[in-house]
């Protein structure tokens, strides 16, 4: 149980392009999820955190212009890159909870490798 | 403010022997701890967690963790390690007034065979 899926698991666009990224929660029902990013040989810093129905919350210095966050179903947040520059390119992975995890444990997806050329 | 310390970048272990992966916290009230593992190119995988109880917490794979207060520390441990084991591991503190995850920088374990 509490499996967390991604789509794509990579992908490569051209700088000025956008592109979304799926996070699933496939066998729960994921009340707040979590976007990350990792540079290579780094920790992971948190994005922004969003809640089912809310707007997400963004953390300081991550633009919400330009990570758009949507978390519009229980299953299911997307985070878009807008406009996409080389110094985007990232590993994106995301993290779900739900009330049936409790208030401990966050479960994550395999993540995302974003190269943007 | 909430946070953890991994004061190694890599472990070098051989196979079958003892391993210790180091984490030190910094928390104000009582610690809710975290271990992850990461394989290349891949999410993070729960290993194990302390939030009350026995010092001694076992985890997934034959891991476990010693929640040390006097210290703050929550150390990685296994008896016997596998080449398989090789990964980058993260330490993680739940910070009680925002509800998120910190991580610490990790730490790669590279186990020879």
């Amino acid at each position: 149980g509490a499996v967390v899926s991604q789509h794509p698991s990579w992908v490569i666009c051209k700088s000025g392009t956008s592109v979304k990224i799926e996070c699933r929660s496939l066998d729960f029902q994921a009340t707040t999820m979590f976007w990350y990013r990792q540079f290579p040989k780094q920790s992971l810093m948190l994005m922004a955190t969003s809640n089912e129905g809310s707007k997400a919350t963004y953390e300081q210095g991550v633009e919400k212009d330009k990570f758009l966050i949507n978390h519009a179903s229980l299953t299911l947040s997307t985070l878009t890159v807008t406009s996409a520059h080389p110094e985007d390119s990232s590993f994106y992975i995301c993290s779900a909870r739900g009330p049936e995890q409790g208030a401990y444990e966050q479960y994550f997806g395999p993540g995302t490798r974003l190269t943007v050329t | 403010a909430q946070s953890v310390a991994q004061p190694e970048d890599q472990v070098n272990v051989a196979e079958g022997n003892p391993l210790t992966v180091k984490c030190t916290y910094s928390v104000s009230g009582n610690p809710y701890l975290f271990w992850y593992v990461q394989y290349p190119n891949r999410g993070l995988q729960f290993l194990l967690k302390y939030i009350t109880g026995d010092n001694l917490v076992k985890g997934s794979y034959g891991f476990e963790a010693e929640f040390n207060k006097s210290q703050t520390s929550f150390h990685l441990k296994k008896p016997s390690a596998l080449v398989s084991d090789s990964a980058l591991y993260f330490c993680a503190v739940r910070d009680i007034g925002t509800d998120k995850l910190i991580f610490g920088t990790g730490t790669r374990l590279q186990v020879f065979p």
